[in-house]
């Protein structure tokens, strides 16, 4: 059965900062892994999705690794924003989606 | 390009009676997918159809169902609501290639539902 474990479960950190959030998942077969955003009563937002055979994706500020031999992906955040706060799910495709329970990240101004 | 909607934002139902929600995906989009995120637990996958039919479904008790119509717009059905159904069901579609690899899902800004 696929987990998907997210470390650390919150995080904060001064703003201008860059940090990485991680994510274990203990079925390497997975199709993707998805990074998503998710801001307080609002829907997710998708960031960065990594196919099986890719290792890592970009966008902006961005970059998300993929090691499927050892079960982890990273999300890098470079030169941290207030704006960058929020909730970040890492979620595996299988045979369906597996969402991590998420990192609250809180960038302090 | 309007995104992924869902109706109603907030819906408000008793122990016992029958909850439906619509989820309108991306203009292209056929594969719809939802999800409930009840409150401390991470967001867990309940059903995904594509081209009209449920293609996989999360652990997930019978009552909870739902349809996709041929215009690729969804439903979902949450019957004899229990007072654990309270939580935020979020939507998503993508295009989907059945048999590769899922692409990018969308979210929609979800359903808050609250069973009295």
């Amino acid at each position: 059965k696929q987990e998907v474990t997210q470390i650390p479960a919150a995080l904060s950190v001064p703003e201008g900062e860059n940090l990485v959030l991680n994510c274990s998942f203990t079925d390497s077969a997975i199709y993707n892994l998805q990074w998503f955003r998710q801001d307080p009563g609002k829907g997710l937002t998708s960031l960065l999705l990594i196919q099986s055979s890719q290792r890592e994706q970009t966008s902006g500020r961005l970059n998300a690794s993929l090691d499927k031999s050892s079960g982890r992906s990273t999300l890098y955040i470079a030169a941290s924003q207030p704006g960058d706060s929020a909730t970040y799910l890492c979620a595996v495709g299988d045979d369906k989606i597996i969402f991590g329970k998420g990192t609250r990240l809180h960038i302090l101004p | 390009e309007a995104g992924v909607t869902q109706s109603p934002t907030h819906l408000i139902k008793t122990r016992g009676q029958q909850a439906t929600l619509r989820c309108s995906p991306i203009s292209g989009h056929t594969s719809v997918y939802w999800y409930q995120q009840a409150l401390g637990l991470g967001l867990q996958f309940l059903l995904w159809y594509d081209e009209g039919e449920e293609r996989n479904r999360g652990n997930f008790p019978p009552r909870f169902s739902g349809r996709q119509f041929p215009n690729y717009s969804s439903e979902l059905n949450v019957n004899a609501l229990e007072l654990e159904d309270s939580a935020l069901y979020l939507c998503a579609s993508s295009f989907q290639v059945v048999g590769a690899a899922t692409d990018t899902q969308y979210f929609g800004p979800g359903t808050r539902l609250t069973v009295l």
